[in-house]
């Protein structure tokens, strides 16, 4: 069974940046039928998708967050990073990570989330 | 950007009843990238549906989605008890990928 686990700071400062981890474990990392992919969710509101990377490191951002986010992989370690820079407090938010099935483009198995805060 | 309305806000039904969850797109999508996901307190969401219709690996039959262009629907046929959840369209044939605000199914 496919299983991601995200990890990193639970705490951030204001201007400062977020980096997360998530490590996958229990199926292949390395299928180009895949993306993995970052979701935020606000306490009390709903999903944002942040973007997606392939194993190969090909990307796709959110044009909203476009200009703070970066993506990373590592295959030996079949782990993709979140990058996001000058963060305030309203990136407060639960951070998932998960898998995006590209032939639907929708995410079939998700990490159980890590509450990031930005509080100085 | 397509934006993805989701109505009713809260849906108050007894164990037993039929759940009709709706989702409005601003502009039309692909079935073939539409989605459906359930979300509990405190946990991930789960994929419900896939390509508009679809039930994810393990989603029980009452679970069904219909619908295409702008207009789609989750049906749950008989709510059971695990059923009181909060419930998320999703679509990724236009980007950016976007999501509704939520459909809370609560009990009556």
């Amino acid at each position: 069974q496919l299983q991601l686990q995200e990890s990193g700071p639970g705490l951030v400062k204001p201007s400062e940046t977020l980096s997360l981890a998530c490590t996958v474990s229990g199926g292949s990392f390395t299928s180009s039928t895949y993306f993995w992919g970052w979701i935020r969710q606000p306490p009390g509101k709903g999903l944002e998708c942040i973007g997606a990377i392939s194993y190969r490191g090909g990307t796709y951002y959110n044009p909203s967050l476009q200009s703070r986010v970066s993506m990373s992989v590592d295959t030996s370690r079949n782990q993709f990073s979140l990058r996001l820079s000058s963060v305030t407090a309203a990136d407060t938010a639960v951070y998932y990570c998960a898998r995006m099935w590209l032939t639907t483009n929708c995410f079939d198995y998700w990490g159980q989330g890590t509450l990031v805060t930005v509080s100085s | 950007e397509i934006v993805l309305t989701q109505s009713p806000g809260t849906l108050s039904l007894s164990p037993g009843e039929r759940a009709t969850l709706s989702c409005r797109a601003s502009q039309s999508v692909s079935s073939s990238y539409f989605s459906w996901y359930q979300q509990k307190p405190g946990q991930a969401p789960r994929l419900l549906i896939y390509s508009g219709s679809s039930r994810a690996t393990g989603i029980p039959d009452r679970f069904s989605g219909s619908g295409f262009g702008t207009d789609f629907t989750l049906t749950i046929s008989r709510l059971e008890p695990e059923d009181f959840a909060v419930y998320y369209c999703q679509q990724y044939g236009s980007s950016p990928l976007t999501f509704g605000g939520g459909t809370k199914v609560e009990i009556k």
